[in-house]
């Protein structure tokens, strides 16, 4: 079936330690996301790559690092910059290229905690 | 102002009952318009697509109003299983696809 996973599905952070959430996707998409959602408040975006080997910053990107060395492949590395990491992490994909209504798939999500 | 707003919930209505979700939309350039629904904890998901001419699956109806920047949300005949948060989601340019998500309003149906 086709779909995007992410793993792992709960993550701990030690205080000074970097941490990267693997999101993969079979659906051929070109454009893949990453989102962090805080409880109560809207998605919001980390990181987007339109293609290979290209990706932009979103809105809240300060903490946080990414690659995009295969299609099917969006790691986030979340950093020890990132002060505030305890979030519910959304990976999506879709291909903007056809068109306006265009929505996006999300996979399953990675859950982050402080220990 | 949010780019993108919605009517603050939680909305707790009776199986059966019609209800109806609004949002606003900050630019007025936006080109594409969704509702995703969320469950708690989960990912969200797409419930459809919105189009200018307003459109329906089963008991859903979304509607768009371009000029006051408004998109609506109608789930008539309620179930237990409608109970989740619904998500409005503006395309606010096209092209590469950014998405701006709104906060989310709970509905919760219960018997």
């Amino acid at each position: 079936d086709g779909g995007i996973t992410q793993s792992p599905k709960y993550l701990f952070r030690k205080e000074g330690q970097n941490v990267t959430l693997s999101c993969e996707q079979n659906l051929n998409h070109d454009a893949m996301y990453w989102y962090r959602q805080d409880p109560g408040q809207g998605l919001r975006l980390i990181y987007y790559s339109q293609i290979v080997n290209d990706f932009q910053k979103g809105d809240i990107a300060e903490g946080y690092s990414v690659s995009r060395e295969k299609k099917e492949s969006f790691p986030l590395t979340v950093t020890s910059a990132q002060k505030n990491p305890t979030a519910f992490y959304l990976c999506a994909s879709t291909n903007p290229g056809q068109g306006n209504f265009q929505p996006q798939h999300f996979g399953d999500g990675t859950r982050l905690s402080i220990l | 102002r949010k780019e993108v707003e919605q009517d603050p919930g939680p909305f707790n209505v009776p199986e059966g009952a019609t209800v109806a979700f609004n949002c606003t939309y900050s630019n007025s350039a936006s080109q594409s318009f969704f509702w995703y629904r969320q469950d708690c904890r989960k990912e969200p998901k797409l419930l459809m697509s919105v189009y200018s001419s307003g459109n329906e699956d089963g008991r859903f109806t979304a509607q768009l109003n371009r000029a006051s920047q408004y998109i609506s949300l109608l789930i008539r005949d309620s179930k237990l299983s409608d109970s989740a948060t619904y998500l409005c989601v503006v395309n606010p340019k096209g092209g590469y696809n950014k998405l701006i998500f709104g906060a989310g309003t709970r509905l919760a149906v219960h018997p």
